[in-house]
């Protein structure tokens, strides 16, 4: 079957670094997206990576080992407007998003 | 680029009637339109995909005749959720994929809709 894991929650303060992992079982693989959902709200895209290795953009990177089947979004200088839930989603061999369940992440001061 | 809408926001209806929600690409032409509903605190469920001119796909469970959905140009589709109960209450939430970009290129979601059967 095809599966996504990541943490269901996680905690970091204000200022810091926080790595949010997923592992991925698809049928196929045609590529991984991060997206990133403040309550009540719908996703916004962050990023996607369908080669090996890491992609910054900003405060934000997303690293992909399509060998080993994981990937990771890597937040860093945390604020605490970063609160909310980060998905990963991978791209199977029909073109369908399989969605994590999502980590919620929570910044303290 | 890639704004997405949606349209209404929130709506709060009676059970057994029907209510519209629109979905539009503001700033490309969307060849697949998906919707997904999501309950509070639960993942993105994917209802259906819909291609431009042609019948949408259901996800298995998703009752076609009750959420009927039609994509009739490369900006706008739209779900109607027919003979609404409270059980259908949810965030109802839509994403475009672009033109001529790939199967590949990057879901861009709308705002949401916010249904509350009373």
């Amino acid at each position: 079957g095809q599966n996504i894991d990541q943490p269901t929650e996680m905690t970091a303060t204000e200022g810091a670094i926080v790595q949010i992992n997923c592992t991925y079982q698809t049928s196929g693989f045609n590529g991984l997206f991060w997206y990133q959902q403040h309550a009540g709200e719908a996703p916004t895209f962050l990023s996607y990576n369908v080669l090996d290795g890491l992609e910054e953009k900003g405060r934000f990177s997303s690293f992909l080992s399509r060998s080993k089947g994981y990937s990771y979004l890597l937040l860093k200088e945390l604020q605490m407007k970063d609160s909310a839930s980060y998905l990963c989603a991978a791209l199977d061999s029909n073109y369908q998003l399989i969605w994590g369940a999502g980590t919620k992440l929570i910044i303290k001061p | 680029g890639a704004v997405v809408s949606q349209h209404p926001s929130r709506v709060i209806c009676k059970s057994g009637t029907s209510v519209k929600i629109e979905c539009r690409s503001l700033d490309f032409q969307a060849t697949t339109m998906f919707w997904y509903r999501q309950f509070p605190k639960q993942s993105l469920m994917l209802m259906a995909t819909s291609n431009e001119g042609s019948k949408a796909t259901y996800e298995q469970g998703v009752e076609k005749d009750k959420f009927l959905i039609n994509h009739a140009s490369l900006t706008l589709s739209t779900l109607t959720v027919t003979s609404a109960h409270p059980e259908d209450s949810s965030f109802y939430i839509c994403s475009a994929r672009g033109l001529g970009q790939g199967v590949s290129e990057t879901q861009y979601f709308g705002p949401g809709t916010r249904l509350l059967v009373l």
